[in-house]
Order: C-alpha cells, then structure tokens, then sequence
C-alpha cells in the first residue's frame, strides 16, 4: 500500500540559509499535518491542512510558513534557519471523517531529518 | 489545554516477559482518542494500538493490550511475549476529534534484553 512520501530524507543546511521540506500525503488523503520533533524530544504539533486550507497551527516559528496545494501534498518552508530548527519533521496524512470511515488515522511519513550547522 | 504524562522515562524487559507501560493524561473533553506509537530506531512513527474514549471495552492488537481507566484518566500498554523488536521509544497520545492534531507525550524507552 501507497504511504505518505517525504522529501528529502536528509537536509543539511547552514544558519540563516532556506529549507524546503516536501509532504506527499497518501492517494485520496485530504489532511496534512506537519510535526517537529526535536533530539530526544516527542513530536510537536506545527500545522495541518484540509482541502488546501490551513486548519489548526500550532508552535510553528514566523519563520515557517507552509501550503497545500492542488494535488494535496504539502511544504514547509523554513527561513533564517537557527541551530535549533535541526529536527525530524513529520508529515503526516488523513482522510477527513464521513468518506467511509469512523474514525481518520493518521498516517506518518518516514520525516525529514535536518541538520542546521 | 490537554495534556500527556509518561512517568516512566525508561524501561527494560528480559525476552518473552511481559511489560506495562504507564501513561495518564488531563483533559476536559468526554469523547477523545487515546493511542500508543511506537518510535524504533529507524525514527519511523508507528500506530500500536488505539482506543475511542466511548468505547468501555479496552483494546487490544495480537500481544499488546491497554487498560483504559477514563476515570482515573490512565491509559497504560502491555506488552506480552516480548520480543526483541520490540525494543523502541513508546509514546503516548492523545487526540481530541478525529480530525484533530495528536498530542504526544514525552516517551518512554523500552529495552528488551536478550
């Protein structure tokens, strides 16, 4: 079965530089949300999409700002990267309540790994 | 706001004994999703088990089981059998709608020993 597909898998980036991460969520999945999960730490809510619009933010830095769009993936885009950003970012997908199912389950990509130096 | 707690920082278990999992959590809400992921050293976020807050009947999936106690607000996993895969971080979450983000607590380290 076909699951969520994050790109790149591995990032390394300078200070102050630009990232974009990639989510493409599962076939037919109308939600995207995005976690932070930083060393030893549990993942963090940043933000999630429905239908292309943004649905629920959570911590997520002024420096991130993130989309969905047409086909349903999803970025996130990271400005003046810090030290601190170097994270695993999850994407994960859904399919929203009342097309066949009782409960949505979210569905995790593998993350992004990036290292800001 | 919801919240998660995981007592248990840390936890080894020998091969094939059986293992619980401590997790309590606060929230106001009456109907919820309460779940366990499992996080091996590959960093991949695996669902193990969930529970719907309606449901009085606790669920299990093959060799791990939850004791749901909605009163008490505990949510705690065991572990049968255990098997050396099994060795991962174990988090605890919470989820207030079906379509709503997940809230992870801060994990608890399982070691199982050969």
């Amino acid at each position: 079965a076909a699951g969520v597909i994050q790109s790149p898998r591995h990032l390394i980036k300078e200070k102050r530089e630009t990232a974009t991460l990639k989510c493409y969520p599962i076939p037919r999945h109308d939600t995207v949300y995005w976690y932070q999960q930083g060393p030893g730490q549990d993942p963090q809510f940043l933000i999630s999409f429905y239908e292309k619009m943004q649905s629920d933010k959570g911590s997520i830095p002024d420096r991130f700002s993130a989309q969905q769009f047409s086909d349903y993936h999803s970025e996130l885009n990271m400005s003046s990267l810090e030290l601190g950003d170097s994270a695993l970012y999850f994407c994960a997908s859904s399919l929203e309540l009342g097309q066949g199912q009782s409960y949505n389950e979210q569905f995790f990509g593998p993350g992004t790994r990036l290292t800001v130096l | 706001a919801q919240t998660v707690t995981q007592s248990q920082p840390e936890m080894s278990v020998q091969e094939a004994e059986t293992v619980t999992l401590s997790c309590t959590y606060d929230t106001s809400e009456n109907n919820y999703y309460l779940f366990w992921y499992k996080q091996p050293p590959s960093r991949q976020m695996i669902l193990v088990i969930r529970q719907e807050a309606y449901k009085q009947q606790n669920a299990t999936e093959n060799r791990f089981s939850v004791n749901f106690q909605k009163a008490a607000k505990s949510f705690s996993l065991k572990i049968s059998d255990s098997q050396l895969g099994d060795t991962a971080m174990y988090f605890c979450a919470f989820m207030k709608t079906s379509y709503d983000k997940v809230i992870f607590g801060p994990g608890t380290s399982l070691s199982v020993i050969p």
